[in-house]
């Protein structure tokens, strides 16, 4: 069955970065791409990119470009989430979501809490 | 970007009854619209996909509508495990969400 694991939390001060790791495992890796998406404390979805399995390809939303890498290792079909200059703002659930290779996302890791606090 | 905005921001309905859920985008996004629950503390989870597609599992009193650039999720007698927040999303411009609809016991 398809699973996604995620890291684990992690706290980082104002200025840092934060790397988040997707493993994928029940599926062929590189049919479908990635979504990640974050979730503040009690605010909804918000989508911050998504990237090819098969090519690396990538796509940021606009509030996140030049700030966020997504990037891919097919040889552990794992997906990663790197975000930089770190805000309090920047608190949120990351998650990586699978793409159904239509655009929506049919399965979803348990989500990253990153919290950034002085 | 394409906006997408649901109504209303919370709902109150009883067991067993109906609710009825919208979401209006900015421009047209053809079919390409998902719907998401969420429950405290927990992923996402698809339910509706091309706007009115069950995704696997997902019981039969849950459908989607589309009516030009209004989709509408409706779920038909409400059990007590659907009270959570539903999110609507479009993904013929990439991706965007809706801010979301809590469904809550009346």
């Amino acid at each position: 069955q398809v699973q996604l694991v995620q890291s684990g939390g992690e706290v980082k001060e104002p200025g840092a970065s934060v790397k988040v790791s997707c493993r994928a495992s029940g599926y062929s890796f590189t049919s479908h791409g990635f979504h990640w998406v974050r979730q503040a404390p009690g605010q909804g979805l918000e989508w911050m990119g998504w990237i090819s399995a098969y090519n690396g390809n990538t796509k940021s939303a606009q509030n996140f470009q030049g700030r966020v890498t997504l990037t891919i290792d097919t040889s552990t079909t794992t997906t990663y989430m790197e975000l930089r200059s770190l805000r309090s703002d920047d608190t949120a659930v990351y998650y990586c979501a699978r793409d159904a290779a239509n655009g929506y996302n049919d399965f979803w890791g348990p989500g990253t809490l990153v919290t950034v606090s002085s | 970007d394409i906006v997408m905005t649901q109504s209303p921001a919370t709902l109150s309905v009883s067991p067993g009854e109906r609710a009825t859920l919208s979401c209006r985008a900015s421009q047209s996004v053809s079919s390409n619209v998902a719907w998401y629950q969420q429950k405290l503390g927990q992923a996402p989870r698809l339910l509706i996909y091309n706007a009115f597609t069950r995704a696997t599992g997902v019981p039969a009193r849950f459908s989607g509508r589309v009516s030009g650039t209004e989709f509408t999720l409706t779920i038909s007698s409400l059990q007590s495990e659907d009270f959570a927040v539903y999110y609507c999303q479009q993904y013929h411009n990439w991706c965007t969400f809706g801010q979301g609809t809590k469904l809550e016991i009346k």
